[in-house]
């Protein structure tokens, strides 16, 4: 069945470095790609979307890539803060009505 | 502000006892959702509807129903045949149930325990 595959499940890095997580979609008809970030005890929020007409997409210190080809997309996040500690949920949508979410990565970023 | 709010926050389930979570948008938005999240799990789909007085079972239905009798409102009533209800349920929703590659806004959640 359809899958999206998400690494690492957790990564700490200093403030101030990059950050970036990976995600691998099965289902070829995918067009539509939105991360999410969730914070303790809330709801998902969304942070950015690629749709597969593009191949990067940038908003600040956050910006994501897409590679049809390979089925990967990743997040990439710059001079993190402190703030930025979340999890985070890559998901795959556009082949049926579903959208698939990964399993999630719990970003931690020190001070 | 428009968004989509979850009542309660917390909630305690008895043994045989039936449970309804509350979850009301006013986004204006057609389509709405029910999610189970599990520690170190992704969102798995429970129930979903494309618009009013018509919804579908997701990929873990079993031990729970939905009803949408209002656009705004689509309440999930975990049932005494769900052996393990214990989990944070997420309710969403989106513009239109035409098209599943749009965002989703999420509510905050309730989390459910069995006493």
């Amino acid at each position: 069945g359809e899958n999206v595959e998400q690494h690492p499940s957790t990564l700490s890095v200093q403030e101030g470095d990059s950050a970036v997580i990976k995600c691998t979609y099965s289902d070829s008809a995918s067009n539509y790609f939105p991360w999410y970030k969730q914070e303790l005890g809330k709801g998902p929020q969304l942070i950015i979307d690629i749709r597969s007409n593009v191949g990067e997409k940038k908003d600040q210190r956050i910006a994501v890539t897409l590679n049809k080809t390979a089925k990967h997309f990743s997040l990439h996040i710059t001079e993190t803060q402190p703030e930025d500690s979340a999890v985070y949920f890559c998901a795959a949508s556009g082949g049926g009505f579903k959208t698939i979410f990964g399993a999630g990565t719990r970003l931690f970023v020190k001070a | 502000d428009g968004g989509i709010t979850q009542s309660p926050k917390y909630l305690f389930r008895k043994e045989g006892q039936n449970v309804t979570l509350s979850c009301e948008q006013n986004l204006n938005h057609d389509a709405m959702y029910w999610y189970r999240q599990d520690p170190g799990q992704g969102l798995r789909l429970i129930y979903y509807s494309q618009i009013v007085n018509d919804f579908q079972k997701g990929d873990i239905a079993e031990g729970y129903s939905v009803s949408r009798e209002k656009k705004e409102s689509f309440p999930l009533t975990v049932t005494s045949a769900q052996k393990n209800p214990t989990a944070f349920y997420l309710c969403a929703s989106s513009i239109t149930g035409q098209r599943s590659n749009q965002p989703q806004h999420f509510g905050d959640g309730t989390r459910l325990s069995i006493l």
